[in-house]
Formats: C-alpha cells, sequence, structure tokens
C-alpha cells in the first residue's frame, strides 16, 4: 500500500518569498511521484513528476521538486513567490505498473502582498 | 486536441434521482480514470477503465455506483438513488497508456439536496 503525507493544510508566503510545500510518501517499492495545482473550481494540472529519472525535477511556472529517497520526501519548492500561484497543490504517488493515483489530502497556498 | 471533457459541469440531483457523469478522454487516450473529491480532501481514486472493460474498480463503493467505457462514446460514471454524502467534484483523468501520466478535466460538481 502506498501513502502521501502532506504536512501543513494551509501555507502563506509573502509575495516574493520561497515557496516549499512539503510532502512524504511511503511505498513498497521505488514510486511515481507527481504535483498538480488545482485553482478554485478547476482540475487538476500537472506540475511535475518523478518517474526515476533525475532526482531534481523541473516544472512548470518556476516550480521544482526533489525526490531523497533516504527520507520518503519529494518536496515542492519555487524561489520566488508570485499572487498568480495562489492556489491548492496536491502531491501523489503512484506504484509503477499500478492503477490510479494516491493523493494526499493538499495545502493551500496563500500569497500575502 | 481538446482536453478532457467532462459535463455537466454541475449537476444538483434530489435524494433517490440517479446521476450520470460523463467524461470524452483526450483523443487517442484509452485509459481514464474516474477520482472523487470530497469537501478540503484530496482526490480519492474509484475506478480504472479501458475500453469495455473495467480493470481497478476498488475504489468504487460496493452499492450504487457503477462505471462503463463502452467502446463508443464517453465513459459514464452512473450513481442511483443519490444521497446527501455523495455530494462532491468527480473527476475524470485519460491517459494513452498504463504509464504516462493522466489529464484531468475540470470536474463534475454533484449536489444532492
Amino acid at each position: 500500500a502506498q501513502s502521501v503525507t502532506q504536512l501543513g493544510s494551509h501555507v502563506s508566503v509573502s509575495e516574493g518569498a520561497l515557496v516549499l510545500l512539503r510532502c512524504n510518501y511511503s511505498s513498497s517499492v521505488p514510486p511515481y511521484l507527481f504535483w498538480y495545482v488545482q485553482y478554485p473550481n478547476q482540475g487538476l494540472q500537472l506540475l511535475l513528476k518523478y518517474t526515476s529519472a533525475a532526482t531534481l525535477v523541473k516544472g512548470i511556472n518556476g516550480f521544482e521538486a526533489e525526490f531523497k529517497k533516504s527520507e520518503t520526501s519529494f518536496h515542492l519548492t519555487k524561489p520566488s513567490a508570485h499572487m498568480s500561484d495562489a492556489a491548492e497543490y496536491f502531491c501523489a504517488v503512484r506504484r509503477p505498473g499500478a492503477d490510479g493515483l494516491t493523493f494526499g489530502k493538499g495545502t493551500h497556498l496563500i500569497i500575502q502582498p | 486536441n481538446a482536453g478532457v471533457m467532462q459535463n455537466p459541469r454541475h449537476l444538483v440531483r434530489r435524494r433517490g434521482q440517479e446521476a450520470r457523469l460523463r467524461c470524452s478522454p483526450m483523443k487517442g487516450h484509452s485509459h481514464v480514470y474516474w477520482y472523487r473529491q470530497l469537501p478540503e480532501e484530496g482526490l480519492k481514486f474509484m475506478v480504472y477503465l479501458q475500453k469495455e472493460n473495467i480493470i481497478d474498480e476498488s475504489g468504487m463503493p460496493k452499492e450504487r455506483f457503477s462505471a462503463e467505457f463502452p467502446k463508443e462514446g464517453p465513459s459514464i460514471l452512473r450513481i442511483q438513488q443519490v444521497v446527501r454524502g455523495d455530494s462532491a467534484a468527480y473527476f475524470c483523468a485519460s491517459s494513452p497508456n498504463a504509464d504516462t501520466e493522466a489529464f484531468f478535466g475540470q470536474g463534475t460538481r454533484l449536489t444532492v439536496v
């Protein structure tokens, strides 16, 4: 079985500050890992994914995430927050060859002007 | 290439009625996944289908819920005799195969009154 824990249901940062959204996973085998963003009343948009290639993954909108096997983490970062980054962010895991994604509960990112 | 299309976007049903949610995958995608998102929760996997086959329905409630993906036409998630607890956002995702990331639709928000 696999699971995802996102620390902090709400994270607030100032515009221009570093964004750090935490994600820890548990999986019996090396998983695929994903970050999605959801804007209000919208579907999910893929930000980035890790599929056992480079451990530092760059995504859209300036986001990146680093896979750390020893820490079972896949934290999402962005050097400088923008007001348009305010949204809900979901970390997800999938065992290679398995069906469907297992999602964390999400982190609501708030950007203070 | 249009994205994953879900309709309706909003659906209101009275308790005891049936709800039918439709999902047209992206062109060339034969794998469809349905997820449910309850308020303040992450997405929960419900069912994975390929054309005319249910591959994994481990996340589907045992009663009242069914899904299909016919040879022609959209995938349908059907909820019979809806109850208030069925109120949620239902998302469909599609992919060309089981090993690539899935693209999400904008969801159907079901409200049971």
